[in-house]
């Protein structure tokens, strides 16, 4: 099993650009959902979503899209890149058939200039 | 919506000294996580609790819950080098499986 994989590891936009960071799992999970981690601000729930089709917000949605036409798959969009949006971004996923824990992606830095 | 309140911040301690980080919540615990992130890498996973009482260890590290202070602490024994890193909590909301994260504790292991 690979886990949650995330792309890229990396990347810099400029202000105004959008990207689409990839996230996909291997374990059958319902659950996926993005965070984002800024200093001093621990992880701060962007999206998720409960199984394919259906995808809801959490704490900070403003300025980022998601859709989830698999299981597997759960990309993020940013719309219109901002400096606001520079940060790591952490894929997750997690077992709906109990209470299990959440399974971390490796993270995407993001650099808005 | 669920505040996790983590406490210290961060702390400083020489090799082989003992340390507890705590966790409180501003509502009802049902589940408790606690991860561990190395700087500029992914989330680890340590424990998960869930019932009040419970008391988890693996290696030097147990984690507790208590319910009706809605705290969990996380005690490592003989701080090592490799113990450093940021300690996150982690909380379901009621009949949720959205996670709730503290803002980490960092924790620095001076040889």
């Amino acid at each position: 099993n690979a886990g949650v994989t995330q792309t890229p590891k990396f990347q810099v936009l400029k202000t105004g650009q959008s990207m689409t960071l990839q996230c996909a799992q291997d374990m059958n999970h319902e659950y996926m959902s993005w965070y984002r981690q800024d200093p001093g601000m621990g992880l701060r729930l962007i999206h998720y979503s409960v199984g394919a089709g259906i995808t809801d917000q959490g704490e900070v949605p403003n300025g980022y899209n998601v859709s989830r036409s698999t299981t597997e798959d759960f990309p993020l969009r940013l719309l219109s890149a901002a400096p606001s949006q520079t940060s790591v971004y952490f894929c997750a996923s997690r077992d709906t058939t109990g209470w299990y824990e959440q399974y971390f992606g490796p993270g995407t830095r993001l650099t808005v200039t | 919506s669920q505040e996790l309140e983590q406490s210290p911040q961060s702390l400083i301690v020489q090799e082989g000294k003992n340390l507890t980080i705590n966790c409180t919540s501003s509502k009802t615990l049902y589940g408790l996580y606690w991860y561990k992130q190395k700087y500029g890498e992914g989330l680890i996973f340590l424990m998960m609790l869930q019932k009040g009482g419970e008391e988890k260890s693996h290696e030097k590290i147990t984690a507790k819950l208590d319910e009706k202070k809605q705290q969990s602490s996380l005690h490592i024994t003989a701080s090592q080098p490799s113990h450093a890193g940021i300690y996150l909590c982690g909380a379901d909301g009621a009949g949720s499986y959205q996670l709730t994260f503290g803002k980490g504790t960092k924790l620095s292991v001076i040889p």
